[in-house]
């Protein structure tokens, strides 16, 4: 079957540091790569879409500048938080497409101090 | 842009009590409907996946779209304690529905 692992699954950074996140998928292509994320009491917004051979899409509110996303091949994306404050905390959510819909991984949990 | 809003906020039944919940769509041409249980914010588990109008049924959830309503439900049959969670809807197009839209979530909470 279709399974999206994420990594790590709970994260730690200081006010102003990065943190990098990757989504692996297994068992399918991935040829489109959505990242979402949900803040605290939030639902889940999302961030960005990455398809193969196309340009990143962001949406508002998010910049390549903030998250920059790196979509290398049909099985594996990562996502970068740079320079991660209070507000950027909360669950980011990677879903890899197939032919029909997204599969969601667990999550990466955010936590800024 | 597609708006997704769902309802009731919260809700809470008894153990054994069908529980209902609500999502209206804003956008008409969808057709890729998906309700997700998420338990202590943490991933989603996938209830339900439903494409055309009707029913469709995965154990003890059970899913009702009306396209020209713009509204999609979730039935849950003898919910128990375990169940209780945020419910979310998720809406989006087939094929390529890869610009998922999800709603605020219901609050489910099942009390013995």
């Amino acid at each position: 079957g279709a399974l999206v692992y994420q990594y790590p699954r709970r994260t730690i950074c200081k006010s102003g540091t990065s943190m990098r996140m990757e989504c692996q998928a297994v068992g399918f292509q991935a040829t489109s790569v959505a990242w979402y994320r949900q803040s605290p009491q939030k639902t889940f917004e999302l961030i960005a879409l990455s398809t193969v051979n196309s340009a990143i899409k962001y949406e508002q509110n998010f910049t390549q500048e903030k998250f920059p996303i790196s979509h290398p091949n049909l099985s594996f994306s990562s996502m970068t938080v740079l320079n991660a404050y209070l507000e950027d905390r909360g669950l980011y959510l990677c879903g890899a497409g197939g032919a029909e819909t997204l599969y969601f991984g667990s999550g990466t949990r955010l936590t800024v101090l | 842009q597609q708006k997704v809003q769902q309802s009731p906020e919260s809700l809470t039944v008894s153990e054994g009590a069908m529980a209902s919940l609500n999502c209206t769509f804003s956008d008409g041409t969808s057709n890729n409907f998906r309700w997700y249980r998420q338990h202590s914010a943490k991933g989603l588990e996938v209830l339900v996946s439903i494409f055309s109008d009707g029913e469709k049924e995965e154990g003890r959830f059970t899913a009702h779209l009306n396209r020209a309503n713009l509204h999609v439900s979730l039935h849950i049959r003898e919910p128990q304690p375990s169940d209780s969670a945020v419910y979310l809807c998720a809406v989006s197009m087939r094929p390529g529905g890869y610009k998922v839209v999800f709603g605020s979530g219901t609050r489910l909470l099942v009390s013995p």
